[in-house]
């Protein structure tokens, strides 16, 4: 079976451009994150979506990021415009989620982001 | 709020060594625990979890037992590989569906 799948695996980009990263879920699963991890903070939760619709943004940095999940096997992350501290890697997440607290979590293979 | 300590790194070992990586947490509530790995360039997997107080996570040989009276869940194992070489997350599940991480353990294991 096809795990979380994200696209693209590295993306190189200068200040100021706009970004997109894209993620596909498991199949029939509920929920959906979005990570970032950095040396300096760890992994980072920026939002969560329900059923197609977000739960929870209060992770997201600035009005900068924002998340859309428009049907239940698509995602994307932009970050518009970027900077050179969004450089980080990215990570999708997605879990089945009768019982949230309990529920594993299926992570896809993560976006390196380079902002130069 | 809710949070997860885990021992620094890096861990550096030899081959058939006993790991031991210390875990704490702060938590309102009965949070679930788990153990995540990343091995280089990829994605985190699951390890093993715990839902509720006592219960103990195992998978691969490694062991983790939920401590509730000393708010902890420390990952064991008797006998590294080299191939266990990966960074290594404590992290809780709150009630509101969140996963909090730990900063998360380097382990080198050398031949």
């Amino acid at each position: 079976d096809a795990g979380v799948i994200q696209s693209p695996r590295h993306e190189v980009t200068e200040m100021g451009q706009e970004v997109t990263l894209r993620c596909k879920p498991i199949s029939g699963h509920d929920y959906l994150f979005w990570y970032r991890q950095t040396m300096m903070r760890g992994l980072e939760l920026l939002i969560y979506f329900n059923n197609n619709v977000p739960i929870d943004d209060s992770g997201m940095p600035e009005d900068r990021f924002s998340a859309k999940m428009p049907n239940a096997s698509f995602s994307t992350l932009k970050i518009q415009p970027s900077e050179p501290r969004d450089s980080a890697v990215y990570f999708c997440a997605s879990s089945w989620g009768p019982s949230r607290s309990t529920d594993t979590q299926y992570f896809g293979p993560g976006t390196r982001l380079t902002v130069l | 709020g809710d949070s997860v300590t885990q021992m620094e790194g890096p861990v550096t070992l030899s081959e058939e060594a006993f790991l031991t990586i210390n875990c704490t947490y702060t938590a309102t509530g009965y949070p679930s625990l788990f153990w995540y790995v990343q091995y280089p360039g990829e994605g985190l997997q699951l390890l093993l979890k715990a839902t509720k107080a006592d219960d103990k996570g195992s998978n691969k040989g490694f062991e983790a037992t939920y401590r509730k009276e000393t708010t902890s869940f420390h990952l064991e194992k008797g006998s590294v590989q080299v191939s266990d070489s990966a960074v290594y997350f404590c992290a809780l599940g709150n009630q509101g569906g969140k996963l909090i991480f730990g900063q998360g353990t380097e382990l080198s294991v050398k031949p």
